[in-house]
């Protein structure tokens, strides 16, 4: 069964960065897209960007662009997001979120990882 | 951007009965030649991640109970749970995939 967990907790100071995992099982990895969400308290959910998990080419939301990473690790089928120069506006639950097959445009997310909180405090 | 508002931000139904979300988007998120609209509808129960629901607007996700259905097409869009149960109680997201950045709606709350 398609599994996707994510790593743990984190707290950051402010302008600090964090990475968070993505560890995906239950299907092949490389034929699927990973996505980052993220969502603040009293937010609506925010889509970051997404990384193809065969190729390795990103997307990102232009509002990450240039703060945020995507890489993956095939061999290990784990995905990893870093976010850098972080502030207090950046604290907030980060999903990865399984996306449609390779070359396909349905980009709607059918498994989701349980999410992982990032606070941002001094 | 295209921005995704859900109306009501919350709604009370009794056990039994039907729930009305309604989510509009600010363009069209048909694509013609296909007829399909790129719109998805996620249940986020609390403490717990997103569950997809329903895509291309109608199609139910395998496991979905049936009670749970969306319509509409181009900007306006309906999920409607048909009689609701006391597990329903959660907050729906719409979301466009038409475009990028992908967005969503601000969520609508549902209690008994």
């Amino acid at each position: 069964q398609v599994q996707v967990v994510q790593s743990g907790t984190e707290v950051k100071k402010p302008g600090a960065s964090v990475k968070v995992s993505c560890k995906a099982s239950g299907y092949t990895f490389t034929r699927y897209g990973i996505h980052w969400v993220r969502q603040a308290p009293g937010q609506r959910l925010e889509w970051m960007g997404w990384i193809n998990a065969g190729n390795g080419n990103t997307k990102y939301a232009q509002k990450f662009q240039g703060r945020v990473t995507f890489i993956r690790d095939t061999s290990a089928s784990t995905a990893y997001m870093e976010l850098s120069s972080l502030t207090s506006e950046d604290t907030a639950i980060y999903y990865c979120a399984r996306g449609p097959p390779a070359g396909y445009d349905s980009n709607y997310f059918d498994f989701w990882g349980q999410g992982t909180l990032v606070t941002v405090s001094s | 951007d295209i921005v995704m508002t859900q109306s009501p931000d919350s709604l009370a139904v009794s056990l039994g009965e039907r729930a009305t979300i309604n989510c509009k988007s600010s363009q069209s998120v048909l694509y013609s030649p296909s007829n399909n609209n790129y719109l998805a509808w996620y249940q986020q129960k609390p403490g717990q991640a997103p569950k997809l629901l329903i895509y291309w607007a109608s199609t139910r996700e395998s496991g979905v109970p049936d009670r749970f259905s969306g319509s509409g097409s181009g900007t306006d869009f309906t999920l409607t749970i048909s009689s609701l149960q006391a597990e329903d109680v959660a907050v729906y997201y719409c979301q466009q995939y038409y475009d990028t950045p992908l967005t969503f709606g601000g969520g609508t709350k549902v209690e008994i």
